[in-house]
């Protein structure tokens, strides 16, 4: 069974600073997909960047960017330059390939700080 | 596409009623999802179908939960006869790509059993 731990509950930043939210996952399989998703208070989940397992490289999209270390199984994000509407839940997700269905960790609540 | 759609948005009922969310999936998605979320379990994914079968519904707490899938443009989840402590924000989700890709949610369902 695959598990996804998100061991901050809530971290702050101050405006157009660098935030980095943890997650680690344990996972049996050798191909998979890792997923951060944000709530904001709309409750709306949106997909913030998405990591296939196989690739080295870190996935990017726009001011967000996370470090895969696949060896310790640790997936972060980090958020540059915050701005207000990044506030929300993020919450870290795996799936595994031809699975299809998502475990998620607990979430952090990210709060910016103007 | 206007996404995945979730009626109602909220739902307050009586304990021992019979509640019945719906979803309608983004069309061409072969893959739909139930999840509930909670403060004490987080995400929890409930069942999913493939080209509207039920493929895996371990996570279904017990026989009171149902879902059906009639076409590939509609699901249920039903509840009957409800109890407080299935209060929740449900969420349905649907996913077209078979490489474990993104999963696009609707905006949920807040149920509240009293």
């Amino acid at each position: 069974a695959q598990t996804v731990t998100q061991s901050q509950p809530e971290m702050s930043v101050q405006e157009a600073e660098t935030v980095t939210l943890s997650c680690t996952y344990d996972t049996s399989e050798s191909d998979y997909y890792l997923f951060w998703y944000k709530q904001p208070p709309s409750r709306q989940m949106i997909l913030v960047i998405r990591q296939e397992a196989y690739k080295q490289q870190n996935a990017t999209e726009n001011r967000f960017s996370v470090n895969f270390q696949k060896a310790a199984k640790s997936f972060s994000l980090k958020i540059s330059d915050s701005q207000l509407g990044d506030a929300a839940m993020y919450f870290c997700a795996h799936s595994g390939a031809g699975s299809y269905q998502l475990t998620f960790g607990k979430g952090t609540k990210l709060s910016v700080i103007p | 596409d206007a996404g995945v759609i979730q009626s109602p948005r909220h739902e307050v009922t009586e304990m021992g009623q019979e509640v019945t969310l719906r979803c309608k999936p983004i069309s061409g998605h072969d893959y739909l999802f139930w999840y509930r979320q909670t403060m004490m379990r987080g995400l929890e994914l409930l069942i999913y179908f493939n080209n509207n079968v039920p493929i895996d519904d371990s996570g279904m707490p017990e026989d009171r939960f149902s879902a059906k899938m009639p076409n590939a443009s509609f699901s249920t989840l039903k509840i009957q006869p409800s109890e407080p402590r299935d209060s929740a924000v449900y969420f349905c989700a649907s996913s077209g790509d078979p490489q474990g890709s993104e999963a696009f949610f609707g905006q949920g369902t807040r149920l509240t059993v009293v």
